[in-house]
C-alpha cells in the first residue's frame, strides 16, 4: 500500500529559483496537510485542505502556496526559495479534518535553499 | 500563548520502562497526540487520548490529565528499535495541531 507519496525525496536548490513539492495520497482522505520540520522546533503546519477545492493557512504559509485540484493531490509551491525555507518538509492526511484523527505521513522532501 | 514542553533526550536500557512527560498549554483541548519518529523518516502514531486516564497499548500506554495539562507515554520492555524521538501534540479549540519539539530516546544495552 502506497499511502502518502512525496516528491522529491530530497532537493538542492538556488535561492529565488521556485519548486514544487508534490505529494500524493491513495487512501481517499478528506484532509491534508502540509507541515515543515526543524531541528530544535515541533512540526509546523505550512497550509491544509479539509477537502477537495478548498485550503487554508497555517501557522507559516509566507512563501508558500497550494491547491487541492482533487482528493489525491496536494502540491506545495515555493514562488521564490529563500535559505530559510531550507528544512524537511513532511505532507500528511487523515480522515478527518478536525484533527481528531491520526495523520500518515509521507516520508518527507529534504530541500535546502543555497 | 499555546506551548508544549517536553524533555529533549532521554537515555534507558535495553529491557527497562522509560515515561516520556508532556505538558501543554493550548487554546481550548481536543485531545492529546503522541508520535514516534525514527530518525531520517516520517512520523507514526501511536496514541491518541482525550478523556483521563491510562490507554494501554500493548507495550506502549499514554495516559492523560487534562486538569493538569499533563501526558505521558510509557514504555515498557524497551526494544533497540524504540530507540526513535517521541512527539507529543495537543490539538486545540480550532482541531489545529500544537506539536512539541520532540524527546529523543536512546537505548542502551
Amino acid at each position: 500500500t502506497a499511502g502518502i507519496t512525496q516528491a522529491p525525496t530530497s532537493q538542492i536548490l538556488a535561492a529565488g529559483r521556485s519548486m514544487t513539492l508534490r505529494c500524493t495520497q491513495d487512501m481517499r482522505h478528506n484532509a491534508m496537510y502540509w507541515y515543515r520540520q526543524d531541528l530544535g522546533l515541533g512540526l509546523r503546519l505550512i497550509h491544509y485542505s479539509n477537502t477537495a477545492g478548498t485550503t487554508g493557512k497555517g501557522e507559516v504559509p509566507d512563501g508558500y502556496s497550494v491547491s487541492r485540484a482533487n482528493t489525491d493531490d496536494f502540491p506545495l509551491t515555493l514562488a521564490s526559495a529563500v535559505p530559510s525555507q531550507t528544512s524537511v518538509y513532511f505532507c500528511a492526511s487523515s480522515d478527518s479534518g478536525t484533527h481528531t484523527g491520526e495523520l500518515f505521513f509521507g516520508e518527507g522532501s529534504r530541500l535546502t535553499v543555497l | 500563548g499555546q506551548n508544549i514542553d517536553q524533555p529533549t533526550e532521554m537515555t534507558a536500557t535495553e529491557g527497562a520502562i522509560v515515561q516520556i512527560n508532556c505538558t501543554y498549554q493550548t487554546s481550548g483541548f481536543n485531545g492529546l497526540f503522541w508520535y514516534q519518529q525514527h530518525a531520517g523518516e516520517a512520523p507514526t502514531f501511536l496514541s491518541y487520548n482525550v478523556l483521563d486516564g491510562l490507554e494501554e497499548k500493548g507495550r506502549f500506554s499514554s495516559f492523560l490529565s487534562r486538569s493538569k495539562g499533563y501526558s505521558y507515554l510509557l514504555l515498557k520492555e524497551l526494544q533497540m528499535k524504540d530507540s526513535a524521538s517521541y512527539l507529543c501534540a495537543s490539538s486545540d479549540s480550532n482541531y489545529q495541531l500544537i506539536w512539541g519539539a520532540g524527546t529523543k530516546l536512546i537505548i542502551k544495552p
